[in-house]
């Protein structure tokens, strides 16, 4: 399979926990893209990569929320101390890097936290 | 910030139906009007990128239209088949790297 790939699928963590999601864009795709969704709503822009550079941040990714994509593959995403409010699908996608491209999109992480 | 609105929320029609949905956004700064469907468990999947007004296009029984100088794209769906029973996301480019999803259409398509 040549698509975008997230790891886990599903995750269930207690609030505090720390929480790392992977993404793996599909292989010349040199730009990659953070989303959120919640119950209800339409995605919602986190943060994206040109390469290895974090080029944009949104101003919902707080200080908790990391993301890195080292050597410019696959990326990375991390919630520190999460919170009840954090629970959300989290999706990946990737694009070849003009901004008319398509942009693929994974499965996406599920996270609930308790 | 930026409204992209999608109605309705959800429809549910019988199977050989034809259906259609709406998209607005913002009519400035307009670069690209992207259409996917998901299903549930799966990947959004891509259905059409629309960048010049009066675009249509076309893939199997859907089609999309857009009207960039009035802000509006409309999906259609002829015949609906169970199997098109998905959530159906519009989102808008405006040369950011981002894109602005609207709410979704949930469409359920009965037997």
């Amino acid at each position: 399979d040549t698509g975008v790939s997230q790891d886990p699928r599903h995750k269930i963590t207690k609030r505090g926990q720390n929480v790392t999601f992977r993404c793996d864009p599909i292989s010349e795709h040199n730009r990659l893209y953070w989303y959120r969704q919640t119950l209800g709503q339409g995605p919602e822009f986190l943060t994206y990569f040109q390469n290895e550079a974090q080029l944009e941040k949104s101003r919902l990714l707080s200080d908790r929320f990391s993301a890195e994509r080292p050597k410019g593959s696959f990326s990375t995403l991390e919630i520190q101390r999460t919170e009840q409010g954090d629970s959300a699908m989290y999706l990946c996608a990737s694009s070849t890097g003009t901004v008319q491209e398509t942009q693929y999109f994974g499965p996406g992480t599920r996270l609930l936290v308790l | 910030i930026l409204n992209v609105e999608q109605s309705p929320q959800s429809l549910h029609v019988q199977e050989g139906d034809s259906t259609n949905f709406t998209c607005s956004f913002p009519s400035s700064n307009f670069y690209a009007l992207h259409w996917y469907r998901w299903e549930t468990a799966k990947s959004p999947e891509a259905l059409f990128v629309m960048t010049l007004n009066g675009d249509e296009k076309k893939k199997g029984r859907i089609s999309a239209t857009l009207n960039t100088k009035e802000g509006y794209s409309y999906l259609y769906i002829k015949g609906s088949q169970p199997e098109d029973s998905a959530t159906y996301l519009c989102a808008f480019n405006n040369a950011g790297n981002m894109l602005t999803f609207g709410g979704g259409t949930r469409l359920m398509v009965k037997p």
